[in-house]
């Protein structure tokens, strides 16, 4: 499978902490986006890293990517319960198609 | 995303039925996507649209179809729907950017259950 792994698959945390959340690819990329889906609704886009770029902010997100070790982590700072949600990365390679992780089920308790 | 809208939103068929599930988007955005969503499975992808004439399969096109009637309408049948098709089902749109950079805008999905 393209997809590449993410982990951990599920994460519970107090309001206040920082959440890492780390994905895996396997082939090689043009960019890696990060999304957010509250339950059974559709997917939000939150930030994308370039091929060339090693981090980037927005707000309380931080992303990093590795392309030498194919990984990227996602760091939410100072966590509200507001946060809770499922998040995936999606990988985007050369035929601008995105393949998405698995996800990481966040909760975050008040 | 107000911007993208499916429908149904809910849809319950059995074994056998064609159905047809619609996305409209009000993006102006030449790319349109569908995918399906089981749990612990993330996303995959069924039939993308690069424009009104472009059609390709995705990674688990089998037992589906897709229309694309015009920019801002993609449709996807199931054509005899079975059982393991329940799931969530989601459209999303991206306008292509030459940097190569794309950002795709999901709708609200539908949800489908054979029985």
């Amino acid at each position: 499978s393209q997809q590449g792994e993410e982990d951990p698959q599920a994460l519970s945390i107090q309001e206040g902490e920082n959440a890492t959340m780390n994905c895996s690819y396997k082939t090689s990329i043009n960019n890696l986006q990060w999304y957010r889906q509250n339950s059974g609704r559709g997917l939000v886009h939150l930030i994308l890293i370039r091929s060339n770029e090693r981090e980037k902010h927005s707000g309380r997100l931080r992303v990093t990517l590795d392309t030498s070790k194919k990984s990227s982590s996602l760091l939410i700072t100072a966590s509200r319960a507001a946060d809770t949600a499922s998040y995936f990365c999606a990988k985007g390679g050369a035929t601008n198609k995105l393949i998405f992780g698995t996800g990481t089920l966040l909760a975050v308790q008040p | 995303d107000a911007d993208v809208t499916q429908t149904p939103r809910n849809r319950i068929t059995k074994t056998g039925k064609r159905i047809m599930l619609e996305c409209s988007q009000t993006k102006g955005h030449d790319r349109m996507y569908w995918y399906r969503q089981d749990p612990g499975l993330g996303l995959r992808l069924i039939y993308y649209s690069f424009d009104v004439k472009d059609i390709n399969k995705g990674e688990i096109s089998d037992g589906y179809s897709v229309s694309r009637q015009a920019q801002a309408k993609f449709s996807l049948s199931l054509e005899s729907a079975i059982p393991n098709q329940t799931a969530l089902y989601f459209c999303a749109t991206s306008d292509f950017e030459t940097s190569g950079k794309e950002t795709q805008y999901f709708g609200p999905g539908t949800r489908l259950l054979v029985l």
